[in-house]
């Protein structure tokens, strides 16, 4: 199985802070990673397909980027809205995986 | 609009069985691979499995957790994703999500989720 080491597992940020998460692949994925963001009590939502293509509809403050066998979620200018959790998924190959998650807390 | 909406999740005993049901709207259900995907209280995300479309023969892909116990199917005529949860254990208690697959590979559409309590 491939995992997902993502990190932190949380971190305080302010409103209008940018906030980096990273999730490393314990193998080779290509660019089969995506960004999903949930908060409390409601399904995940995604962010970001293919390492760095937005889904439609998301704002451009949030990016993705890869290097290798590390993959980036950067959320610029934080607002209120973003305070959640971050998962990252890879889908090359089954079983299909997630990080463990990246709280975002407000400071 | 896409709309994943999951049904039939509840309070069962150590060893029951329970089924699932994702009533699916807003695209050609037939076209897509679909997912459950689930969530331990508190936890983060776990897949549980997959259903390939009519061109690749509605074959299955499962979690090594849950293979053997539980089998996704699903009817394109009504829309519909099931899960057929088996020698349900404690630590199944989870919310449930259907998830669709575009056409890229990942998830793109969640469900709300529904919750399933193993529990004697």
């Amino acid at each position: 199985d491939i995992q997902m080491t993502q990190s932190p597992s949380s971190l305080s940020a302010s409103v209008g802070d940018r906030v980096t998460i990273t999730c490393r692949a314990s193998q080779g994925i290509g660019r089969s990673l995506a960004w999903l963001q949930q908060k409390p009590g409601k399904a995940p939502k995604s962010l970001i397909s293919a390492a760095s293509s937005l889904q439609s509809g998301v704002p451009s403050k949030f990016s993705g980027s890869v290097s290798g066998t590390d993959f980036t979620l950067t959320i610029n200018s934080l607002q209120p809205e973003d305070f959640a959790t971050y998962y990252c998924q890879q889908y090359q190959s089954y079983p299909l995986t997630f990080g463990g998650g990246t709280k975002v807390e407000i400071k | 609009e896409v709309q994943l909406v999951e049904s039939g999740g509840g309070l069962v005993q150590p060893g029951g069985s329970l089924r699932l049901s994702c009533a699916a709207s807003g695209f050609t259900f037939s076209d897509h691979y679909m997912d459950w995907v689930r969530q331990a209280p508190g936890k983060g995300l776990e897949w549980v499995g997959r259903s390939r479309d009519k061109v690749n023969s509605y074959t299955t892909e499962y979690a090594a957790s849950v293979k053997g116990r539980f089998t996704v199917s699903r009817d394109d005529s009504k829309n519909s994703l099931f899960l057929q949860m088996n020698s349900l254990k404690t630590e199944d208690t989870a919310v449930y999500y259907c998830a669709r697959r575009n056409t890229h590979g990942d998830n793109d559409y969640w469900g709300q989720g529904t919750l399933v309590t193993v529990s004697s």
